[in-house]
């Protein structure tokens, strides 16, 4: 049972341009998560998705981010138009829906460096 | 709005110790705890979980104990290796979004052979 998969492992953006980041959760799983990870900072919540819906994204920026998890295919954390300030490590994590332990599991990560 | 910290930021021991890392929180209306590994430049692995129905989880050398009450988790570290230095970190739900995980900022343990 492969783990979540995310990708790119690795992305470079020039200031202005958009970054799509790509999460695939674990078999089975139908809830996935969003963190970020500031250099020097700890892991601070994004949003939280279900198939379909978006359940918490009480920790989204207002602007600029988006997230979807569609009925087929990865979710997806959009960032338009990136600053510096962007980059950081972003984390996806996945859990099963029928467990109710809501125990989370994480991807490798996407590293994302504005130039 | 709940709040996680984590004493020491940094442990350093020589192989063999045993060792203990808290974790506080501040609100103790949780769902559940979750201690992560971390290592340098790498994704999240999870350790132990803890529901707020149970005082404590068990995984080979490892052990993590929870008081509600109080806001304090622990995590045991039976015989420390080189190999269990990386940063650990605590992540706790809370009831009424069991969804949403708030996390420390970690500990960052170094093992000396």
């Amino acid at each position: 049972n492969a783990g979540v998969m995310q990708n790119p492992r690795h992305l470079v953006r020039r200031r202005g341009q958009e970054a799509r980041l790509r999460c695939s959760p674990m078999k089975g799983h139908s809830h996935v998560y969003w963190y970020r990870q500031l250099p020097e900072e700890g892991l601070k919540f994004m949003v939280y998705l279900q198939k379909e819906n978006i359940i918490d994204e009480s920790g989204m920026p207002k602007e600029r981010f988006s997230a979807e998890f569609p009925k087929e295919g990865p979710s997806i954390l959009r960032i338009q138009q990136v600053v510096r300030g962007d980059s950081a490590a972003y984390f996806c994590a996945s859990s099963p829906q029928v467990q109710s332990s809501y125990e989370q599991y994480f991807g490798p990560g996407t590293r994302l460096t504005v130039t | 709005k709940q709040e996680v910290t984590q004493i020491p930021a940094a442990l350093s021991v020589p192989e063999g110790e045993n060792l203990v890392l808290n974790c506080s929180f501040t609100d103790s209306a949780i769902y559940n705890l979750q201690w992560f590994r971390q290592d340098p430049g790498k994704g999240l692995t999870s350790l132990l979980l803890i529901q707020s129905s149970q005082r404590e989880q068990t995984s080979g050398r490892l052990n993590a104990s929870l008081d509600k009450s109080s806001g304090r988790s622990t995590l045991y570290i039976a015989a420390s290796q080189p190999g269990d230095s990386a940063t650990y970190l605590c992540a706790v739900s809370s009831d009424g979004n069991a969804g949403k995980s708030t996390f420390g900022d970690g500990t960052t343990l170094t093992v000396k052979p």
